[in-house]
C-alpha cells in the first residue's frame, strides 16, 4: 500500500501567515493527488486536484505544488475562514489512502 | 448541481447488517465511477470501497473485504454499499464521493453498539 505521511499534524498560525502542509508519498504517485478542507461536522471539500490545480470556486491564495514525492498545499496569505482540517488524498493506485490530516488553528 | 444525498445510517448492533444509500443528481451518474469514505469520530478519512461507472469493477479497503459490498444502480442514480457483520471498529460517518472526489455527500452515521 502506498503510505501518504502528511506533516505537520497540527499547527496554529495567525492571519496573514503563509502556511505550509506536505504530504510525501511512499511510492510514485505522480499527480494523482487532491487535497481538501474539512470543517467540524462538514463534507470534505476539494481544494486543489491534480497536485497542483486549483478547484472551482477556491480562493487563489491557496496553491498545491509537487517536489518529486512530496506534496505541498500553500496559504499565502491565511485568513479565519481557513481554520480548518486538510487532508490529502492519493488516488493513483489501491487502496486510495488519505494522510493522517492537518488541524490548522488561529494563533 | 451535483448532490449526494445518503441515508440509511443508525444505530446496529455488532454482527448484524446496514445497507447505506447514496441519491446521486445533477450529473450523468453512469459516466462515473463511484466512492464510499468513512470517518470514525474524531479521526481522519479512510477510504472504503470505489465501483467502477458501469459496476464492473469493484475495490474495497482489506479490512472490509468480505464483509461490505458496494454496488450501483445506474437506472435510479444510486450508489448501495451493503455492510455486514457490522464490528464496533466500523463506526463511522459513511461518504458517498464521485471518484476520486470531486463531489461528496453530506455522510451518514453508522453506530456499531450493543
Amino acid at each position: 500500500d502506498i503510505q501518504m505521511t502528511q506533516s505537520p499534524s497540527s499547527m496554529s498560525a495567525s492571519l496573514g501567515d503563509r502556511v505550509t502542509i506536505t504530504c510525501q508519498a511512499s511510492q510514485d504517485i505522480g499527480n494523482n493527488l487532491i487535497w481538501f478542507q474539512q470543517k467540524p461536522g462538514k463534507s470534505p471539500r476539494p481544494m486543489i486536484y491534480y497536485a497542483t490545480n486549483l478547484a472551482n470556486g477556491v480562493p487563489s491564495r491557496f496553491s498545491g505544488s509537487r517536489s518529486g514525492s512530496d506534496y505541498s498545499l500553500t496559504i499565502s496569505s491565511l485568513e479565519s475562514e481557513d481554520m480548518a482540517d486538510y487532508h490529502c488524498l492519493q488516488y493513483k493506485q489501491y487502496p486510495w489512502t488519505f494522510g493522517g490530516g492537518t488541524k490548522l488553528e488561529l494563533k | 448541481e451535483v448532490q449526494l444525498v445518503e441515508s440509511g445510517g443508525g444505530l446496529v448492533q455488532p454482527g448484524r447488517s446496514m445497507k447505506l444509500s447514496c441519491a446521486a443528481s445533477g450529473f450523468t451518474f453512469n459516466n462515473y465511477d463511484m466512492a464510499w469514505v468513512c470517518q470514525a469520530p474524531k479521526k481522519g478519512l479512510e477510504w472504503v470501497a470505489t465501483i467502477s461507472y458501469d459496476g464492473s469493477s469493484t475495490y474495497y479497503r482489506d479490512s472490509v473485504k468480505g464483509r461490505f459490498t458496494i454496488s450501483r444502480d445506474n437506472a435510479k442514480s444510486t450508489l448501495y454499499l451493503q455492510m455486514d457483520s457490522l464490528r464496533s471498529e466500523d463506526t463511522a460517518t459513511y461518504y458517498c464521493a464521485r471518484a476520486p472526489g470531486g463531489y461528496w455527500g453530506q455522510g451518514t452515521l453508522v453506530t456499531v453498539s450493543s
